[in-house]
């Protein structure tokens, strides 16, 4: 019954892949987000969905493609992966833009 | 810019030692200052949020006060299980915008 899931918890890929995460939520909120935390830690807003439509998207590179299916889902899409994309992945999601968030487990992406 | 800054980095406290974190935040209209908890591997659980200046809240040994600057967390007579990342984050009053986070002050408590 986990509130916020992302699969893969691990991708580990060479320089060049497409790779896709995956994220669901069970709490029956409207807005969904991703975030970008580097190895100190800091968190970066990426993109936000509200009710499956984008109203966030912050100076991202083009590989990163952010699909809501339904506003239970968000997934990312990266293409050509680069050593730079190296880092921790985290979904969450919140009832609406002005509550906070919960977050998932976090996919660590590890480029080579 | 809109700016959350966290100190210290890292904080160090022997069991029973209070301490408090310092989040400091400049951003063009405050609508809500919230404080998580990150353990190693997981994702940032919530804590509080605080939505106008001398507010608090409370949970267990922590607690939580605001100015029209600042963000304090007080820790009152830490355990080892308390040793985590704690984060700050701000919403800010501007359509369109996700919250935005410091970069964390990683407590440890020892025994």
């Amino acid at each position: 019954d986990t509130a916020v899931s992302q699969t893969p918890k691990y991708l580990v890929t060479q320089m060049g892949n497409d790779k896709s995460i995956k994220c669901e939520q069970n709490l029956g909120h409207d807005t969904m987000y991703w975030y970008k935390q580097d190895s100190k830690k800091f968190l970066k807003i990426m993109f936000s969905y509200n009710n499956k439509e984008l109203i966030i998207n912050e100076t991202v590179p083009n590989r990163f493609s952010p699909k809501s299916p339904d506003k239970a889902h968000l997934n990312l899409h990266i293409n050509s992966l680069e050593l730079g994309d190296s880092a921790v992945y985290f979904c969450a999601s919140s009832p609406g833009t002005v509550y906070g968030y919960t977050f998932g487990s976090g996919t660590r992406l590890t480029v080579v | 810019e809109d700016q959350v800054t966290q100190s210290p980095e890292a904080l160090r406290l022997q069991e029973g030692e209070s301490s408090s974190l310092n989040c400091s935040y400049t951003v063009s209209g405050l609508r809500g200052l919230f404080w998580y908890r990150q353990d190693p591997g997981k994702g940032p659980e919530f804590l509080f949020t605080l939505y106008s200046a001398g507010e608090e809240k409370e949970k267990e040994r922590l607690k939580a006060t605001l100015t029209k600057k600042e963000s304090f967390l007080h820790i009152t007579a830490p355990k080892p299980e308390d040793s985590a990342t704690y984060l700050c984050a701000v919403r800010v009053n501007q359509a369109g915008t996700a919250l935005i986070f410091g970069k964390g002050t990683t407590l440890s408590v020892s025994s």
